[in-house]
């Protein structure tokens, strides 16, 4: 199965920062990886799509790029509401495989 | 509006087994695929299993593999977990989601249940 290594596994940052996560994958996966994000007690939300591709009512201070191995979600002014946990998940290929998550917390 | 709803959680001893249920309302089921994913107490998010909108087609993460099995039965909208010997390692949080896209399984989750405890102790 392809692994996903995402890091930081949690980050503290201030309203108004500009913040980047990132995952790597154990192999190519094109463009094939969306970012999720998880509130406490709550299902996970979609965020990108594709790599880089914004979901539909997702603000757009919200960002993703890479491909092949490498990419990134950019968070580009925080928010109080953005203060959750982070995921990735590579659909290249089956099984899927989420990274480890990062938690992101008011600094 | 587009919702998913999951049921049949609950107690259950090691190797015995539990279905699981996910009620879909607000779009048309049969042309997206389904998946399960899950979450153990304080852990991150792990994909379990997916079926294609048909259900003619179905893959699993190797940790279930042989003891779950997905279907779905899309006159009544629903999707299933069958899950048996289960082991402490499958207590978890189960969440049934859609695929964002009808019939294009690499374009995300977009729509998530609310999700259903499952607790694996004797």
């Amino acid at each position: 199965a392809i692994q996903m290594t995402q890091s930081p596994s949690s980050l503290s940052a201030s309203v108004g920062d500009r913040v980047t996560i990132t995952c790597r994958a154990s192999q190519g996966i094109r463009n094939d990886l969306g970012w999720y994000q998880q509130k406490p007690g709550k299902a996970p939300k979609l965020l990108i799509y594709a790599a880089s591709r914004l979901q539909s009512g997702v603000p757009s201070r919200f960002s993703g790029s890479g491909s092949g191995t490498d990419f990134t979600l950019t968070i580009s002014s925080l928010q109080p509401e953005d203060f959750a946990a982070y995921y990735c998940l590579q659909d290249y290929t089956y099984p899927y495989t989420f990274g480890q998550g990062t938690k992101l917390e008011i600094k | 509006q587009v919702q998913l709803v999951e049921s049949g959680g609950g107690v259950v001893q090691p190797g015995r087994s539990l279905r699981l249920s996910c009620a879909a309302s607000g779009f048309t089921f049969s042309s997206y695929g389904m998946y399960w994913v899950r979450q153990a107490p304080g852990k991150g998010l792990e994909w379990v299993a997916v079926i294609s909108y048909d259900g003619s087609n179905n893959y699993y993460a190797d940790s279930v593999k042989g003891r779950f099995t997905i279907s779905r039965d899309n006159s009544k909208n629903t999707l299933y977990l069958q899950m048996n010997s289960l082991r402490a390692e499958d207590t978890a949080v189960y969440y049934c989601a859609k695929d964002l896209i009808a019939n294009i399984d690499n374009y995300g989750m977009d729509v998530w249940g609310q999700g259903t405890t499952v607790t694996v102790s004797s």
